[in-house]
């Protein structure tokens, strides 16, 4: 098993540009979730899903949008990037309950200028 | 809301020393915490879970214990080794499909 892979492990945007942060499982994991690592502010949930077709806010969610069209995929858009939301992204998933331990991504370092 | 503390916030030790690092979280209502490292650059790995019916949790030198009434948890760390240099972070969730709530890590230096 690969685990949580995300990509690109690293990226610049300029203001006002869109990306995507893509992020697949291959252990049939039904929940998935996005973070945000900054300094001093720890990690805060940005977006999660309990399975393919269901989506919820976190704690940080305005500037990005997600959709889970299948069980291994949930990927990160940012519609139009702000210097705020630089930053490191880190994905995660678990099998589903709260008692299934969260194998994470190993991250993607974003900069936006 | 639910805020969970880590103290200290870095630590740094002689190898060989044991280490108790420490987690506390305002609302006991919690159905586990779990402990994770996460070394330089790279993503969270988990350590140690304990469902909120447990007291403690044991991997190899490794020990985690939970008081949900007071709202602490302690990892303690024995023989500690240069190998365990990281940040360790708590986290505390609910039931069901609950998120998880981070502290914001203990740093730990461990010198040879």
């Amino acid at each position: 098993n690969a685990g949580v892979t995300q990509t690109p492990k690293f990226q610049v945007l300029k203001t006002g540009q869109s990306m995507t942060l893509q992020c697949a499982q291959d252990m049939n994991h039904e929940y998935m979730s996005w973070y945000r690592q900054d300094p001093g502010m720890g990690l805060r949930l940005i977006h999660y899903s309990v399975g393919a077709g269901i989506t919820d806010q976190g704690e940080v969610p305005n500037g990005y949008n997600v959709s889970r069209s299948t069980t291994e995929d949930f990927p990160l858009r940012l519609l139009s990037a702000a210097p705020s939301q630089t930053s490191v992204y880190f994905c995660a998933s678990r099998l589903g309950l709260a008692t299934d331990t969260q194998y994470f991504g190993p991250g993607t370092r974003l900069t936006v200028l | 809301k639910q805020e969970v503390t880590q103290i200290p916030a870095a630590l740094s030790v002689p190898e060989g020393e044991n280490l108790v690092l420490n987690c506390s979280f305002t609302d006991s209502a919690i159905y586990n915490l779990q402990w994770f490292r996460q070394d330089p650059g790279k993503g969270l790995t988990s350590l140690l879970l304990i469902q909120s019916s447990q007291r403690e949790q044991t991997s190899g030198r490794l020990n985690a214990s939970l008081d949900k009434s007071s709202g602490r948890s302690t990892l303690y760390i024995a023989a500690s080794q240069p190998g365990d240099s990281a940040t360790y972070l708590c986290a505390v969730s609910g039931s069901g499909y609950s998120t998880l709530t981070f502290g914001k890590g203990t740093m730990l230096l461990v010198s040879p």
